[in-house]
């Protein structure tokens, strides 16, 4: 089965710096993706950046990016220039690459401070 | 992108009544899942529900507990049943396009709390 690991429950922030949170999992598959999303206080999750496994290069989004190490089974989400908006709980997610079972597996989740 | 409705979005029950969570999506999909999410905690997958088959329960979750209905390709309800304070939760819809869609929205969860 997968697993998805988060070490960092709590992380902060000053506004405008850059932080990174930190995601591993395991698997036993080649093929597969990897998302960060962010549920701030309305619930809603909201889909961050996403990567394909077979890609090598990194993912971006704006001011998101990721860190795929593939071997390592490490995926860490960096935010540039980090805004009062960002202020949420992230959460790494894995998806496995068939057709069914598309279910996601979620880590235990960050809660991401930002200071003004 | 789905755009996804959950009725309601907060209730408070009683301890040993049951609650029917609505889903609705604007668009038609073929996985629908739910998810439950624990206060402070990560998801979790309760069940998948296809159109026109059973709903797959995952390990730890009964239909007898949590039935689910998805009698069309954009409704789908989840009944939490005998609730007790343990069941207190958010609990989310998400839905998947294609078999191959990488994507997976979410709906904005229903908030329940048992006393």
């Amino acid at each position: 089965a997968q697993t998805v690991t988060q070490s960092q429950p709590e992380m902060s922030v000053q506004e405008a710096e850059t932080v990174t949170l930190s995601c591993t999992y395991d698997t036993s598959e080649s093929d597969y993706y990897l998302f960060w999303y962010k549920q701030p206080p309305s619930r809603q999750m909201i889909l961050v950046i996403r990567q394909e496994a077979y890609k090598q290069q990194n993912a971006t989004e704006n001011r998101f990016s990721v860190n795929f190490q593939k071997a390592a089974k490490s995926f860490s989400l960096k935010i540039s220039d980090s805004q009062l908006g960002d202020a949420a709980m992230y959460f790494c997610a894995y998806r496995r690459w068939a057709t069914s079972g598309s279910r996601l597996t979620f880590g235990e989740g960050t809660q991401l401070t930002v200071n003004p | 992108s789905a755009v996804i409705s959950q009725k309601p979005s907060r209730d408070i029950c009683q301890r040993g009544t049951s609650l029917t969570i609505q889903c609705q999506v604007d668009s038609q999909v073929t996985m629908m899942f739910w998810y439950r999410q624990q206060p402070g905690q990560s998801l979790t997958l309760i069940a998948t529900a296809n159109q026109g088959s059973e709903a797959t329960y995952e390990s730890g979750f009964v239909i007898d507990k949590f039935p689910i209905s998805r009698p069309n390709l954009t409704f789908s309800t989840l009944t939490v049943s005998n609730m007790s304070p343990e069941d207190s939760s958010i609990y989310l819809c998400s839905v998947a396009g294609t078999e191959m869609s990488y994507e997976q929205y979410f709906g904005p969860g229903t908030r329940l709390t048992v006393t």
